[in-house]
């Protein structure tokens, strides 16, 4: 048990929907990455926040959003949402979000867009 | 451009050794990780170098070569639930990490 905790662990949806996957951190860990991982393209970053603060932003689509809240957890919003956008999301947590520290995985929402 | 190469499949029998390579063109280095990955599962970590040379943890060690741009996870000792996906990863930047594809380890009887 990683201690970063993701809900729910599935999801099922249509196309042109909207979804928000939630994530909590370790305890004491300030920075939050969320990553997409499917089939083909492996594990891709979108973005990252320290201490409520966007830091670092990856291949993240204009329909896609997130934000960390006060108590540090953070939310992952997809909207408009087409067949493509099926994968595995997994947020990572980390102290500080520097480098030499290791992410710590939560166990991943699987979306499938019907 | 950034790159990240791992083969993509490899296969061994228990009780012995297996090297995964990966080599790395990134705009910048702050560290090499290698994360372990079964099927569905979360990534989990397993070990990070930023000097040249060798960590050992175990059965498992990892080299790299800051001037060659390549690193390697040497597994020992190979069990069957070893069978899984090892993810080279560069922290360019001191945030997020940088995933190759990924090396599907499968070990057999």
């Amino acid at each position: 048990d990683s201690g970063v905790t993701q809900t729910p662990k599935h999801l099922i949806t249509a196309t042109g929907q909207r979804v928000t996957l939630r994530c909590s951190p370790r305890s004491g860990d300030l920075s939050v990455y969320w990553y997409q991982q499917s089939l083909d393209q492996g594990l891709q970053f979108l973005i990252q926040y320290y201490n409520g603060e966007e830091r670092a932003k990856g291949n993240i689509l204009e329909r896609f959003s997130a934000q960390q809240f006060p108590d540090l957890h953070s939310e992952l919003n997809l909207s408009s949402l087409e067949l493509g956008d099926s994968a595995l999301y997994f947020c990572a947590s980390s102290v500080t979000g520097g480098g030499n520290q290791p992410q710590h995985f939560g166990d991943g929402t699987r979306l499938s867009i019907l | 451009g950034q790159n990240i190469d791992q083969p993509t499949e490899m296969t061994a029998t228990e009780g012995a050794i297996v090297q995964i390579n990966c080599t790395y063109q990134t705009s910048g280095f702050n560290g090499l990780f290698w994360y372990q990955q079964h099927a569905g599962e979360a990534p989990t970590f397993l070990s990070y170098n930023v000097l040249d040379g060798l960590e050992e943890k175990g059965r498992f060690s990892s080299f790299l070569s800051r001037s060659k741009g390549y690193s390697y996870l040497l597994l020992k000792e190979l069990q069957m639930k070893d069978s899984a996906s090892y993810l080279c990863a560069v922290d360019q930047a001191g945030t997020a990490l940088i995933f190759g594809k990924g090396t599907t380890l499968s070990v057999s009887s």
